[in-house]
């Protein structure tokens, strides 16, 4: 148990729904990411928010769609995904600080599914 | 291209033999961790090496980070098959932010 929590843990959709991961971090964090996580490939980083405000966004599809109300959620929006985007969704937390090396925690991941 | 490179992608051993991972790249970064994930779960955080040269040891486990921090290695002494699990390295850029870049792992599995 590392103080954050996915939900839900698996997920199968269809190209044409919509969707929302959601997570929730009980370490007093202030910042949360989202990572994708494929088969035999590196974790790709997806959106950071700091202090409740997006200041990372890696060139990710408009189908994914993040949403960050407060420092302990953080949510991801799906809406007409492909095939490829089939993966391990993982999200995370740090204590940001300024001094740049933080540990970040993870959470168990969403195995989704998309046919 | 991926910007760390671990090797190998696999490894199958025996309870009581030891291995080596290793991770490596041709930037420099500021710091490297290790994390192991096991299946349905998220990594966790094994040890984070900051400065070249340094050796960190857990348990049965030695972290090495290059002298020139570009690269590291995990090694395992007498594998226990709580050991199993994917190693994942993951690097701090001397100019970045503090985002991590991970490498894509190295899956253990150990057998008794």
């Amino acid at each position: 148990e590392t103080g954050v929590t996915q939900t839900p843990r698996h997920l199968v959709m269809g190209m044409t729904n919509k969707k929302s991961l959601k997570c929730e971090q009980h370490l007093g964090h202030n910042a949360m990411y989202w990572y994708k996580q494929s088969a035999k490939k590196p974790l790709e980083l997806m959106f950071v928010y700091s202090l409740e405000e997006r200041v990372e966004n890696n060139s990710v599809p408009s189908r994914f769609s993040p949403e960050c109300p407060n420092s302990s959620h953080l949510f991801l929006h799906l809406h007409t995904l492909q095939p490829e985007d089939s993966a391990l969704y993982l999200c995370a937390s740090s204590r940001e600080t300024g001094r740049g090396i933080e540990t970040q925690y993870f959470g168990p991941g969403t195995r989704l599914l998309v046919l | 291209t991926q910007l760390l490179e671990q090797s190998p992608q696999f490894l199958s051993i025996q309870e009581g033999e030891n291995l080596t991972v290793y991770c490596n790249s041709s930037s420099v970064f500021s710091s490297l961790q290790w994390y192991r994930q096991e299946p349905g779960e998220g990594p966790v955080l094994l040890v984070t090496v900051v400065t070249g040269g340094e050796v960190k040891k857990l348990k049965r486990l030695t972290f090495q980070f290059g002298d020139a921090r570009k690269d590291s290695s995990l090694h395992i002494t007498a594998a226990q098959t709580g050991d199993t699990g994917l190693y994942l390295c993951a690097g701090v850029l001397t100019d970045s932010w503090g985002k991590l870049q991970f490498g894509a792992g190295t899956q253990v599995v150990v057998t008794p």
